[in-house]
C-alpha cells in the first residue's frame, strides 16, 4: 500500500491555540485526502477531506491544506476546545481512483492531540 | 438509526481458541472492511469485501478469516494461528461511490490470556 508518514505522534496545545498535524506520502496519483478523528473508545469518524483540484478546504474551525508537489497535506484546528482532544488519522487511497470499493485506505500512525484547559 | 454495530465490545479468550467478532450494518453499503488497531501503528487492513460472497486479503490477513454471506454482515474470525491477537478491531463500511466516507463501528477489544 501507499506509504504515509504522520507527525507529530503526540501534541499538547493550550485551549484556544491552534494545532497542526502533517502527513507526507511517497508516491501516489491519488486525488483524495481524508482526515479522521477517533475519540476514546470509539471508531474513527471522517471530519474533513480534500481533493487535489483544490489547495485548501475549510469547515468552521478545521481546515486541510494540500501540497501535491511536496507530497504533504496538513490538518489545521484553530481556537482549540477540550472536545478536540482525540486521536487524528490521515489516510490515503492507493494509486489514484480506480473502481468503487477497491481503494484500500492506508492510514497514518495517528496523532494524539490533548487540549490543555 | 443507520450505522454499524460491532459485538462484543470486550472479549477475553484463552490462547489457542478461535474467536468470531460480529459486524452488522444497515447502511445498505456494498463494501465492508476489517481493520486492526495497535498503539502507535495506526489502522491496518485485515480483510475487505466489495460485494456479497467475495472478499480479499488486506495487508495483515494471516491468522484471520472472514465470510460475506449477507450484504449486512461481515464477521471476522481470529484463529489460533494469529500470533498476536490481542488488539482493538474495527469494522467499517462504505457506499458505492468511488471515494467517500468510511463509516466505522465502535470496535471490539480482544484480549487473549
Amino acid at each position: 500500500g501507499e506509504n504515509v508518514e504522520q507527525h507529530p505522534s503526540t501534541l499538547s496545545v493550550q485551549e484556544g491555540d491552534s494545532a497542526v498535524i502533517k502527513c507526507t506520502y511517497s508516491d501516489s496519483a491519488s486525488n483524495y485526502f481524508p482526515w479522521y478523528k477517533q475519540e476514546l473508545g470509539k471508531g474513527p469518524q471522517l471530519i474533513i477531506d480534500i481533493r487535489s483540484n483544490v489547495g485548501e478546504k475549510k469547515d468552521q474551525r478545521i481546515a486541510v491544506t494540500l501540497n501535491k508537489t511536496a507530497k504533504h497535506f496538513s490538518l489545521h484546528i484553530t481556537e482549540t476546545q477540550p472536545e478536540d482532544s482525540a486521536v487524528y488519522f490521515c489516510a490515503l487511497p492507493p494509486e489514484g481512483i480506480s473502481n468503487f470499493g477497491n481503494e484500500k485506505l492506508t492510514f497514518g500512525t495517528g496523532t494524539r492531540l490533548t487540549i490543555i484547559p | 438509526d443507520g450505522g454499524i454495530t460491532q459485538s462484543p465490545k470486550y472479549l477475553f479468550r484463552k490462547e489457542g481458541q478461535n474467536v468470531t467478532l460480529s459486524c452488522e450494518q444497515n447502511l445498505n453499503h456494498d463494501a465492508m472492511y476489517w481493520y486492526r488497531q495497535d498503539p502507535g501503528q495506526g489502522l491496518r487492513l485485515i480483510y475487505y469485501s466489495q460485494i456479497v460472497n467475495d472478499f480479499q486479503k488486506g495487508d495483515i490477513a494471516e491468522g484471520y478469516s472472514v465470510s460475506r454471506e449477507k450484504k449486512e454482515s461481515f464477521p471476522l474470525t481470529v484463529t489460533s494461528a494469529q500470533k498476536n491477537p490481542t488488539a482493538f478491531y474495527l469494522c467499517a463500511s462504505k457506499g458505492a461511490i468511488i471515494t467517500g466516507e468510511l463509516f466505522f463501528g465502535e470496535g471490539s477489544r480482544l484480549t487473549v490470556l
